[in-house]
């Protein structure tokens, strides 16, 4: 079935710093990919998403490409702060029979920004 | 807008007990979803909802877990009787229409069972 991960954490960066979280797929289809953001006592917000290959979403300086050829949708930011400290989800919707729309979600990744 | 509403935010109760969530999505979104957020993972999916129809259960363990979306508008979840490994966070969360990938989550309910 469908699949997702994400590399694991956590991850603390100085404030400015460049952010790198990996996640890659495994599809039967072709999904949309997500990554989506959850705050300490909150729910999950999505920050950003991409529907097919080559697509890149964006949203508050974080950035992400649909790489199809390495089932990839590695999620970047490049200056980081304190406020994006949060846990993050790449997730799919899922391709195949009564599933599809569903989403699947990666483990998560801790990020911790200090000032 | 208001968004996804879910109560209560917190619920700790003992083991073999009942328990219920309860979840308002955004108005005029016909899809509903129950996830179950443990520790340290990723939300799983429970139950899918369209409209009032249950079109996507099959992740839900039926001997003690059961739902339903009244009129395909709010939606309640519940637990009969809860176990020690039914701890974790539930979220609700809905969708425009069925073609509409993007989901809208709630900010769950944390449940502990001691």
């Amino acid at each position: 079935g469908d699949s997702v991960t994400q590399m694991e954490g956590p991850v603390t960066l100085s404030e400015e710093a460049f952010l790198t979280i990996n996640c890659t797929y495994t599809a039967t289809g072709y999904p949309s990919l997500f990554w989506y953001v959850q705050y300490p006592g909150e729910g999950l917000q999505l920050l950003l998403k991409a529907t097919k290959a080559d697509d890149k979403g964006s949203n508050k300086g974080f950035e992400a490409t649909y790489r199809k050829e390495t089932t990839s949708f590695h999620l970047e930011k490049g200056s980081v702060q304190v406020s994006d400290s949060a846990v993050y989800f790449c997730a799919l919707s899922a391709t195949y029979g009564g599933s599809q729309g569903n989403l699947i979600f990666g483990k998560g990744t801790k990020l911790s920004v200090k000032p | 807008e208001a968004g996804v509403v879910q109560s209560p935010r917190y619920k700790i109760i003992e083991k073999k007990q009942p328990v219920a969530f309860w979840c308002n999505p955004i108005s005029g979104h016909n899809t509903l979803y129950w996830y179950r957020q443990n520790l340290g993972q990723g939300p799983e999916l429970l139950i899918r909802y369209e409209n009032e129809e249950a079109v996507d259960d099959s992740q839900l363990p039926k001997d003690r877990f059961s739902a339903e979306r009244l009129k395909g508008v709010d939606s309640t979840l519940k637990i009969q009787p809860a176990e020690l490994g039914d701890s974790a966070v539930y979220l609700c969360a809905s969708s425009p229409q069925t073609s509409t990938d993007t989901q809208y989550f709630g900010p769950g309910t944390r449940l502990t069972v001691l």
